[in-house]
């Protein structure tokens, strides 16, 4: 079975572009989480989404920040602009919405503003 | 006070020995509980869940869950180099609600 996957796996650009990460959920599943993780500030959760509907969005940076779930297993994180500071690896994870909650990571995909 | 905290490390052990890496919780509610692998360059990997108190055991993995002392430890028996990584603790309250991460434990098992 495919697991959670991300695109693009690395990511160059310069200040001030905009740039837009993917994730497709594991099939089955119903609820999204998009993680930053720098060596400075660990693993952040920045929103997830259950059945399409975004739960929390508290942890987005500011707002050139913004994330959708247009279908039921497919999602974007755009940055626009995007700075320096968010240069980090961003993890899309997948989980079936229960009392267990097992959430499973992608690949990530490495982000470098220069 | 971190909502989940762990030891930053690195826990150096021998190849062989049991390595002990220990979490502690703040919130009461929490319900579910996690251990994910990470080894460098690479994403969190889920090697542990539990939900009740006691042990839970996998192969060579012992999940420990103490709610009324707000604890969670994982124990890895005969230690190998290859699970030398960096492990995170994660909690959940149950449903679909975020999972809260400790910023990992490092650990080396020299061969």
């Amino acid at each position: 079975d495919a697991g959670v996957i991300q695109s693009p796996r690395h990511e160059v650009t310069e200040m001030g572009q905009e740039v837009t990460l993917r994730c497709k959920l594991i099939s089955g599943h119903n609820s999204l989480f998009w993680y930053r993780q720098t060596m400075m500030r660990g693993l952040e959760l920045l929103i997830y989404f259950n059945n399409n509907v975004p739960i929390d969005d508290s942890g987005m940076p500011e707002d050139r920040f913004s994330a959708k779930m247009p279908n039921a297993s497919f999602s974007t994180l755009k940055i626009q602009p995007s700075e320096p500071r968010d240069s980090a690896v961003y993890f899309c994870a997948s989980s079936l919405a229960s009392g267990v909650n097992e959430q499973f990571f992608g690949p990530g995909t490495r982000l470098t503003v220069l | 006070q971190k909502e989940v905290e762990q030891n930053s490390g690195p826990l150096s052990v021998p190849e062989g020995a049991i390595a002990s890496l220990n979490c502690t919780y703040s919130d009461r509610v929490s319900q579910s509980f996690f251990w994910y692998r990470q080894y460098s360059g690479k994403s969190p990997e889920l090697i542990m869940s539990i939900y009740s108190n006691g042990d839970k055991e996998d192969g060579r993995f012992t999940a420990q869950l103490n709610k009324a002392s707000q604890y969670v430890s994982l124990l890895i028996r005969d230690s190998q180099p290859s699970d030398s990584a960096t492990y995170l603790c994660a909690v959940n309250r149950g449903g679909f609600q975020k999972l809260v991460f400790g910023t990992g434990t490092r650990l080396l098992v020299s061969p």
